[in-house]
């Protein structure tokens, strides 16, 4: 979806080095979420937040850290990569849910990070 | 929320309609049916959601069984383009992380 964009688009980067990864949206939505997908599996949640002040840990949330800049942008990094980190990322919107109702994520096009 | 189950792959005739399977006999009567897919390492993109009813939009048809426990995603002409990774979660509302959780989905290949 184009209104959800990530960058950088492709990265390769050794051991021990820090890798900022973002995303933005012009969704004006307020939820936003990082995935990783390794190969031929699902996507796992890492950290998501619900606002700006609102920051959450997913299920494998060790090794990475987010920031919430602005309602519109959410950074994932990689404060020292490793190569099992090696997979592609993904960042999501949502709105908040109607009444009754669940929210629809919306995904970027992806991140693919190598870690040599 | 709900663990649901799909067939690793399935084929499917160019300009034929594709069915597409899952069955979810542990939902909730709060979860909601969603079906994502994936074109080749592309990022999931929506197709439709349903709760009990059957619902359809410009992508696609979701019919819900009335017990709930399976459903039936139907692309009523597959294109080659079709050809991707499709994902069946139930998620309930207002559940704590709002996360999607993504099994291993189908594979659905369209053959010209």
């Amino acid at each position: 979806d184009a209104d959800v964009t990530q960058t950088p688009r492709n990265r390769i980067t050794k051991t021990g080095k820090r890798i900022m990864l973002e995303c933005s949206q012009t969704k004006g939505h307020d939820r936003m979420y990082w995935y990783r997908q390794d190969p031929g599996l699902g996507l796992q949640l890492i950290y998501y937040s619900f606002d700006v002040k609102d920051i959450n840990k997913g299920e494998i949330s060790d090794g990475y850290s987010v920031s919430r800049q602005a309602q519109a942008k959410f950074s994932l990094s990689l404060e020292s990569a490793i190569p099992n980190q090696t997979a592609l990322y993904f960042c999501a919107t949502s709105g908040y849910p109607p009444q009754g109702g669940t929210d629809t994520q919306y995904f970027g096009p992806g991140t693919r990070l190598t870690v040599l | 929320d709900a663990k649901t189950t799909q067939p690793p792959s399935m084929d499917c005739a160019e300009g034929r309609a594709a069915n597409l399977p899952c069955n979810h006999s542990t939902i909730s009567g709060n979860e909601y049916v969603y079906w994502y897919r994936q074109i080749h390492s592309q990022g999931p993109q929506y197709i439709i959601h349903g709760l009990k009813n059957n619902e359809t939009n410009e992508m696609a048809s979701l019919i819900i069984t009335e017990d709930r426990k399976s459903s039936t995603l139907i692309l009523p002409h597959a294109t080659l383009r079709d050809t991707a990774v499709y994902y069946c979660i139930v998620r309930v509302y207002g559940g704590a992380t709002n996360k999607l959780i993504f099994g291993t989905g189908t594979l659905l290949a369209v053959q010209p």
